[in-house]
């Protein structure tokens, strides 16, 4: 089976900086994909991982270390419209496209 | 571009009765993925096609719950009958073959059983 771990909640000030962790234990690996949802609304796709390090795009990066069943998500420069639930997805290699989800990490921005 | 798009946006119906949920995928996209997300239990996968074919529907939690993907460009997930721990937000969702390409969500059905 699956089990992805992430924190429930984290909550930062507007122009900080934000870390959310995830852990996972999967049988195979195939990549890990980051997604934000905004309350009410559908899961976006931020970012992919698959080797080792990190991925950055904009204000967002992302890291993995697959040796470690260890990845996170970083958010610089905070705004208000980054406060939604942070999404950490893994494709295990023996289930081909299925992708199994952690509970996600809500964040809250204030200002 | 179109995206995903699933129909009704929200539906609100009597246990015992029978609900559809349609989407139709992206142009192109090989897969398609039936989830289901509660408060509870999170975002869950019910079921996946490639080219219209099931492939996983481990996550499907019991006979009332079907799936179809008559072709390319349709599908539908019907409950029935319909109880009221069904209610929840489902969504739809597509990706084409290559690994590296993320699965695209539709606005998702909220669904509500009295």
């Amino acid at each position: 089976g699956q089990n992805i771990d992430q924190p429930t909640e984290m909550t930062a000030t507007e122009g900080a900086i934000v870390q959310i962790n995830c852990t996972y234990q999967t049988s195979g690996f195939n990549g890990l994909f980051w997604y934000q949802q905004h309350a009410g609304e559908a899961p976006t796709f931020l970012s992919y991982n698959v080797l080792d390090g990190l991925e950055e795009k904009g204000r967002f990066s992302s890291f993995l270390s697959r040796s470690k069943g260890y990845s996170y998500l970083l958010l610089k420069e905070l705004q208000m419209k980054d406060s939604a639930s942070y999404l950490c997805a893994v494709r295990s290699r023996s289930n081909d496209y299925k992708l199994s989800f952690g509970a996600g990490t809500t964040v809250t921005v204030r200002a | 571009d179109a995206g995903v798009i699933q129909s009704p946006r929200h539906e609100v119906t009597e246990m015992g009765q029978e609900v559809t949920l349609r989407c139709k995928p992206i142009s192109g996209h090989d897969y398609l993925f039936w989830y289901r997300q509660t408060m509870m239990r999170g975002l869950e996968l019910l079921i996946y096609f490639n080219n219209n074919v099931p492939i996983d529907d481990s996550g499907m939690p019991e006979d009332r719950f079907s799936a179809k993907m008559p072709n390319a460009s349709f599908s539908t997930l019907k409950i029935q009958p319909s109880e009221p721990r069904d209610s929840a937000v489902y969504f739809c969702a597509s990706s084409s073959v290559q690994s590296n390409q993320p699965q695209h969500f539709g606005d998702g059905t909220r669904l509500s059983i009295l």
